[in-house]
């Protein structure tokens, strides 16, 4: 059975920094794209970044440019956000998800929710 | 960036009744390998977002064949055809073909 489970959330002041976790179990995370949506609370569905890991390629979304970075651990079966210079605007739940294709997928985790604020 | 526009935001459904939702992105969602980029998600109140079609047309594994998608090039187009009162949430759609990716604002489905 798939499962992706966030963690990492919390409450940081504006100017911090937090890292976000995602334990992938029923697949090997490698040769999928992996992403981080986040949803500010009422609001909709934004895409904050995407890994692939076997191809080292890693895209953002240019809000977070320069101040989050996403990458991966291949023998921990996880994925990491690392987030700085965290706004008040960065205040969300976070998920990770694996992208479809052609096979399907489209798996979403339950989300870890990021609080900025003074 | 590829701009997802969504319509209606608001749908007030009867039970029974079919349901559709139209997405249009501002360029082609086909990639080389001939599919179309396009997702859709359910948002059920208090979960998280559920795959229900992928690549324009491909109903995900365990949804119910109420629900169908289909489109190309840039308009597309999520079908109920009868709804139930447990399909209540927010419906988007998505681009996977190019980064950024984006999402339609969503569609609010609820139940007269």
């Amino acid at each position: 059975e798939v499962q992706l489970v966030e963690s990492g959330g919390g409450l940081v002041q504006p100017g911090g920094s937090l890292r976000l976790s995602c334990a992938v179990s029923g697949f090997g995370f490698t040769n999928y794209w992996m992403r981080w949506v986040r949803q500010a609370p009422g609001k909709g569905l934004e895409w904050v970044a995407s890994i692939k890991q076997d191809e080292r390629e890693v895209h953002y979304v240019g809000s977070v440019q320069g101040r989050f970075t996403i990458s991966g651990d291949n023998a921990k079966n996880s994925l990491f956000l690392q987030m700085n210079s965290l706004r008040v605007e960065d205040t969300a739940v976070y998920y990770c998800m694996r992208a479809s294709g052609p096979g399907g997928y489209g798996e979403w985790g339950l989300g870890t929710l990021v609080t900025v604020s003074s | 960036d590829i701009v997802m526009t969504q319509s209606p935001l608001s749908l007030p459904v009867t039970p029974g009744e079919p349901a559709s939702i139209s997405c249009r992105s501002s360029q082609s969602l086909l990639k080389s390998n001939g599919y179309y980029y396009l997702d859709w998600y359910l948002q059920k109140p208090g979960q998280s977002p559920q795959l229900l079609i992928y690549l324009s047309s491909n109903r995900a594994s365990g949804v119910p064949d109420r629900f169908s998608g289909s489109g190309s090039g840039t308009d597309f187009t999520l079908k109920i055809s009868r709804v139930e009162a447990e399909d209540v949430g927010v419906y988007y759609c998505m681009q996977g073909l190019q980064p950024p990716i984006t999402f339609g604002q969503g569609t609010r489905l609820e139940i007269k």
